[in-house]
């Protein structure tokens, strides 16, 4: 099975900072992973797949790198709707996420 | 409006069974794969099961295989996880999702539901 880790667990912020959320998969992936964003109490919602595609009507301030092993998440410009939890989700063997990455108020 | 909405879910012993089910509106339901994710309190997202737009192949998690079944209707556009022999652990909110294409395996997921709650407690 293919495990997924994220790095760090938490992640103090101001809004108008740059964030980056690291997800590392125990075997190559190629680019077959997406990132979700979860806000307390709500279903979550796609931003990236294919590790660097912006879904459709997602900020730009979101973007997606990495391939193999090595994936990020990158904020550019931290907004207040942006203080949420994030999972990265390799499916390139059945499913798994990672176990997340939450972005609080510094 | 793609959507979602599942149901089904409530307090049950261990041991016990329960169905949920899942509705889907908005959308061909007969020419996307599903799945089910589950989210148990404070903890972070397991995928659960993915069945195939045609219900040939279906999936599981190592820690439900042999205890829980997915399944489908397109007439209904529904879907469906019928969980036997519960476990405290299974305690969780189960969510649908809809994947990206109708075979091969877990792709990445949108939508997804509001969640169902499932209690598993004595």
């Amino acid at each position: 099975d293919i495990q997924m880790t994220q790095s760090p667990s938490t992640l103090s912020a101001s809004v108008g900072d740059r964030v980056t959320i690291t997800c590392r998969a125990s075997q190559s992936i190629s680019t077959w992973l997406a990132w979700y964003q979860q806000r307390p109490g709500k279903a979550p919602k796609l931003l990236i797949y294919k590790a660097s595609s912006l879904e459709s009507g997602v900020p730009s301030r979101f973007s997606g790198s990495g391939s193999g092993t090595e994936f990020t998440l990158t904020i550019s410009s931290l907004q207040p709707d942006d203080f949420a939890t994030y999972y990265c989700q390799q499916y390139k063997s059945y499913s798994a996420f990672g176990q997340g990455t939450k972005v609080e108020i510094k | 409006e793609v959507q979602l909405v599942e149901s089904g879910g409530g307090l049950v012993q261990p041991g016990g069974s329960l169905r949920l089910s899942c509705a889907a509106s908005g959308f061909t339901f007969s020419y996307y794969s599903m799945n089910w994710v589950r989210q148990a309190p404070g903890r972070g997202l397991e995928w659960v099961s993915y069945i195939s737009s045609s219900s040939r192949t279906t999936f599981y998690a190592d820690s439900v295989k042999g205890r829980f079944t997915i399944s489908r209707d397109n007439a209904k556009n529904s879907l469906y996880l019928q969980m036997n022999s519960l476990k405290d652990e299974d305690t969780a909110v189960y969510y649908c999702a809809r994947d990206t294409f109708a075979g091969s395996g877990p792709n990445w997921f949108d939508p997804w539901g509001r969640g169902t709650q499932v209690t598993v407690s004595s």
